[in-house]
């Protein structure tokens, strides 16, 4: 079974650029949820989709937001870039509530 | 709100030393908890879980209990291996919800 899939692994972006992240969950895996990982706050939840809903939304501003398909593949995407958005995004997939989460590699963002 | 502590690194030991990181966890309710590993350039890998007081979460050598009473969920390992060099992270998920909440991370560098 393939695992989780995040596109692409590495982008450099211009300040007050956008950007889309993408991330194909495991197959058969309904939920999916993003989380950002910097040196400084550590790893934080963005939100979770299941079922193209979102169910659950953690403390960013509303620069950042995410979609989910009916395939369950999903995007985030970030407005409006600063500095300090730098940092390794990574989504995670699982069957649903409560069930193991299985993360992908992550997109390294870097902006400058 | 929920949240997760960890024991600061970095955790310095010889092969085959006895290994133990601390975590304990505030929350409200029963939540599940995990511990993953995240070696350099990858993502988190999922190496035990528990899901209710007193279970014993293992793999790879490596073992955690869910204790209640201490609200406290420590890695243990009886002989670490040069190839155990990563952060591991400790973390707790809220029954009913898809969102985890993460410890700041321990790295544990083995030399041979």
């Amino acid at each position: 079974k393939a695992g989780v899939t995040q596109t692409p692994r590495y982008l450099i972006k211009t300040r007050g650029q956008q950007v889309t992240l993408s991330c194909s969950p495991i197959s058969g895996h309904r939920s999916v949820s993003w989380y950002q990982q910097t040196p400084g706050q550590g790893l934080q939840f963005l939100f979770e989709y299941f079922s193209e809903t979102q169910r659950n939304k953690g403390n960013f501003p509303g620069r950042f937001s995410g979609r989910q398909f009916s395939n369950s593949r999903s995007e985030m995407n970030v407005s409006t870039l600063e500095l300090g958005d730098s940092a390794l995004y990574l989504c995670a997939s699982s069957e649903g509530s409560n069930t193991e989460a299985f993360f992908g590699q992550g997109t390294r963002l870097t902006v400058v | 709100g929920n949240s997760v502590t960890q024991m600061e690194g970095p955790v310095t030991l010889s092969e085959e030393a006895f290994l133990t990181i601390n975590c304990t966890y505030t929350a409200t309710g029963y939540p599940s908890l995990f511990w993953y590993v995240q070696y350099p350039g990858e993502g988190l890998q999922l190496l035990l879980k528990a899901t209710k007081a007193d279970d014993k979460g293992s793999n790879k050598g490596f073992e955690a209990t869910y204790r209640k009473e201490t609200t406290s969920f420590h890695l243990e390992k009886g002989s670490v291996q040069v190839s155990d060099s990563a952060v591991y992270f400790c973390a707790l998920s809220d029954p009913g919800f898809q969102k985890l909440v993460f410890g700041t991370g321990t790295r544990l560098l083995v030399s041979p």
